[in-house]
């Protein structure tokens, strides 16, 4: 499927469990990030990559770990996973910098709950 | 450092009214601004974006936003709400030098039969 995939959709796991999130995308975007939605927080960035093999923290990276291997996927792992960290998870991608209009394209979320 | 603010976290409005939800930003350079929309359940959707083309942009779904740089405001509106415009609404800005997107926190929009 063209696009932006994330799976799985829906995650329940036990604090303490380590748990990894997918996603992929299918237009070798060079650019690609993590975020968390909470209420009241709104989106707030976790990780996001240049390219392969290049990564950055966000806003709140602390718990989380990325990889970047191959362009088209950015996987994101909970080491030890936290009630906390109940969230709901998006994946986005854009083209690379030069067109700083660029917009984001959102895969449809992983709605993660730690028991 | 890039930073945006949405006034009302929600905002509720007759269908056929006026929608207008608020957008500042803060940034020593005219940024790279973006609204987003969200249906339940789903990712973020583009709704329209500044490229300093012209100050008033036109998006999906008959929304359109105006830059105005002396009050660092990129506002959202349509003229005549629908049922289907139910959805939280995000603005973006992306600075210049940098491939981050700050969000704001969202503006839940509300639309009454």
């Amino acid at each position: 499927d063209a696009g932006i995939t994330q799976s799985p959709r829906y995650k329940i796991t036990e604090t303490g469990r380590q748990v990894t999130l997918m996603c992929h995308q299918t237009w070798s975007h060079s650019y690609m990030f993590w975020y968390r939605q909470d209420l009241g927080h709104g989106l707030r960035l976790i990780y996001y990559s240049a390219a392969a093999d290049i990564t950055d923290k966000g806003e709140v990276p602390d718990g989380y770990v990325v990889s970047r291997s191959k362009t088209e996927n950015f996987p994101l792992t909970l080491e030890s996973a936290t009630r906390s960290q109940t969230s709901v998870y998006f994946c986005a991608s854009s083209e690379s910098a030069g067109q700083g209009y660029n917009e984001q394209f959102f895969g449809p979320g992983t709605r993660l709950t730690v028991l | 450092a890039q930073s945006v603010t949405q006034l009302g976290s929600h905002v509720s409005v007759s269908e056929g009214a006026l929608v207008l939800l608020r957008c500042n930003y803060s940034s020593s350079v005219p940024p790279y601004l973006f609204w987003y929309v969200q249906y339940p359940n789903q990712g973020l959707q583009l709704l329209l974006k500044y490229t300093s083309a012209a100050t008033l942009v036109k998006g999906i779904n008959g929304f359109e936003a105006e830059f105005k740089k002396s009050e660092t405001s990129f506002h959202l509106t349509k003229p005549s709400a629908h049922m289907s415009d139910a959805a939280e609404y995000f603005c973006a800005v992306r600075g210049s030098g940098t491939y981050k997107y700050i969000f704001g926190t969202g503006t839940r929009l509300k639309v009454l039969a």
